[in-house]
């Protein structure tokens, strides 16, 4: 069964990093796009990055761009985002998605790692 | 980025009611090219992660009961629960993916009165 898990969340001081990482199993995890989206604390869901299949295609929302990175490892079945110069408005529980169909909506979630961005 | 307004931000709904929740987007999801509406709906209860329940505006993913039905068109959309069930409290988001740019309502909170 399809199976995402994430990692690497904690608490950072404001100008940090934090690596997280996604570890799927389940499916070919080179056949498919995949994200991070992110839910600040009582908020609604943000749409962070993306990364297609071959990792050759990669977006970024505005609040992130220049600041965290996505990439992927295929061979590892893994998907990472670094995350740099963080900020206190950058504290949220960051979901690893896949997208079903290339199609840009997300037919399974990890459980989400919780970044805390505090002094 | 295309803004999605749900409405009400919560209900309460006796159970074996109906619960009728709203969307509307900023602009027009609606490609004309294959006369798809690229809208889906999520379900998030406490603690976990949202579950896709509707896509397409009103295509039911793999496994969602069929109480649960999605219609509307272009900016205007509704999720129905047709019969509540205490497992259906949540909150629901509706998300566009018409952009690159996907974004997602602000949520309808689903309780029973």
């Amino acid at each position: 069964q399809v199976q995402l898990v994430e990692s690497g969340g904690g608490l950072v001081k404001p100008g940090g990093s934090l690596r997280l990482s996604c570890a799927a199993s389940g499916f070919t995890f080179s056949d498919y796009y995949m994200y991070w989206i992110r839910q600040a604390p009582g908020k609604g869901l943000e749409w962070v990055s993306y990364i297609s299949g071959s990792g050759s295609t990669i977006y970024y929302a505005d609040s992130v761009k220049g600041r965290f990175t996505v990439s992927r490892d295929n061979a590892k079945n893994s998907l990472y985002l670094q995350m740099d110069s963080l900020r206190a408005e950058d504290t949220a529980v960051y979901f690893c998605a896949r997208d079903r169909a290339a199609a840009r909506h997300f037919d399974y979630w990890g459980p989400g790692a919780l970044v805390t961005v505090s002094s | 980025d295309i803004v999605m307004t749900q409405s009400p931000d919560s209900l309460a709904v006796s159970l074996g009611e109906r619960a009728t929740i709203n969307c509307k987007s900023s602009q027009s999801v609606l490609y004309s090219s294959n006369n798809k509406n690229y809208l889906a709906w999520y379900q998030q209860k406490p603690g976990q992660p949202p579950k896709l329940l509707i896509y397409w505006a009103s295509t039911r993913a793999s496994g969602v009961p069929d109480r649960f039905s999605g219609s509307g068109s272009a900016t205007d959309f509704t999720l129905t629960i047709s019969s509540l069930q205490a497992e259906d409290v949540a909150v629901y988001y509706c998300q566009q993916y018409y952009s690159t740019s996907v974004t997602f309502g602000g949520g309808t909170k689903v309780e029973i009165k």
